[in-house]
């Protein structure tokens, strides 16, 4: 398995409260991701990373933000968490080359009352 | 980004083989086709992938049209661990490689 460590795997938030969740690699991909999955919608990328320091959005970026300075770790912040934003979130990671695969990891459960 | 379409729902029963379709007729040439699985309450899986030829591993064979505008996953004989959401996605590593997912083909396998 790929080595993915997301903290907190659970965590409970009220409204307004700023947020951060971690993704932590051992593998030293290039790649990092942010998604969010809830029911209905599958899974919908947040935002993703191309390197340190090179960040993008993806399709459901409002209310988000990330930073990646160092290749291991890649941060997801809520600056001020809401309701909307209750949902599973996980992490991916992949390779540099073209079509390599994508790891997931277990997902951090996230619930904003 | 191209996108894909996929049925929402499949059966299959089990030590039968299976083909999960998927269309995705506005495929780039830099494309590269991926299929993932998601089985309850666990991240996506990666399952397998390929740009142009037809694609074996130990989990799956993939078939590849040639025109590229769709794609099967087969899996060669189902067991009821291989029950979970299958998502055919394309990937350009020119842009950024991202994933972006569908909804994904709920596969269900009868003992």
């Amino acid at each position: 398995d790929a080595g993915i460590t997301q903290s907190p795997r659970h965590k409970v938030t009220e409204t307004g409260t700023p947020v951060t969740l971690r993704c932590h690699q051992t593998e030293n991909h290039r790649y990092m991701y942010w998604y969010r999955q809830d029911p209905g919608h599958g899974l919908r990328l947040i935002h993703y990373s191309y390197g340190v320091k090179d960040t993008d959005k993806g399709e459901v970026s409002d209310g988000y933000s990330v930073s990646r300075s160092k290749t291991e770790d890649f941060l997801l912040t809520l600056e001020s968490a809401t309701s909307s934003q209750t949902s599973v979130y996980f992490c991916a990671i992949s390779q540099a080359s073209g079509g390599g695969k994508l790891f997931f990891g277990s997902g951090t459960q996230l619930s904003v009352l | 980004d191209a996108k894909t379409t996929q049925p929402n729902s499949m059966e299959s029963n089990e030590e039968e083989p299976v083909h999960l379709p998927c269309n995705h007729s506005t495929i780039s040439g830099t494309d590269y086709i991926h299929w993932y699985r998601q089985l309850p309450s666990q991240g996506p899986e990666y399952v397998i992938h390929g740009l142009t030829s037809n694609v074996n591993n130990r989990m799956a064979s993939l078939a590849i049209a040639e025109d590229r505008k769709s794609s099967t996953l087969i899996l060669h004989r189902a067991t009821l661990r291989d029950a979970a959401v299958y998502y055919c996605i394309l990937i350009d590593y020119n842009q950024g490689g991202k994933l972006i997912f569908g909804q994904g083909t709920e596969l269900s396998v009868k003992p």
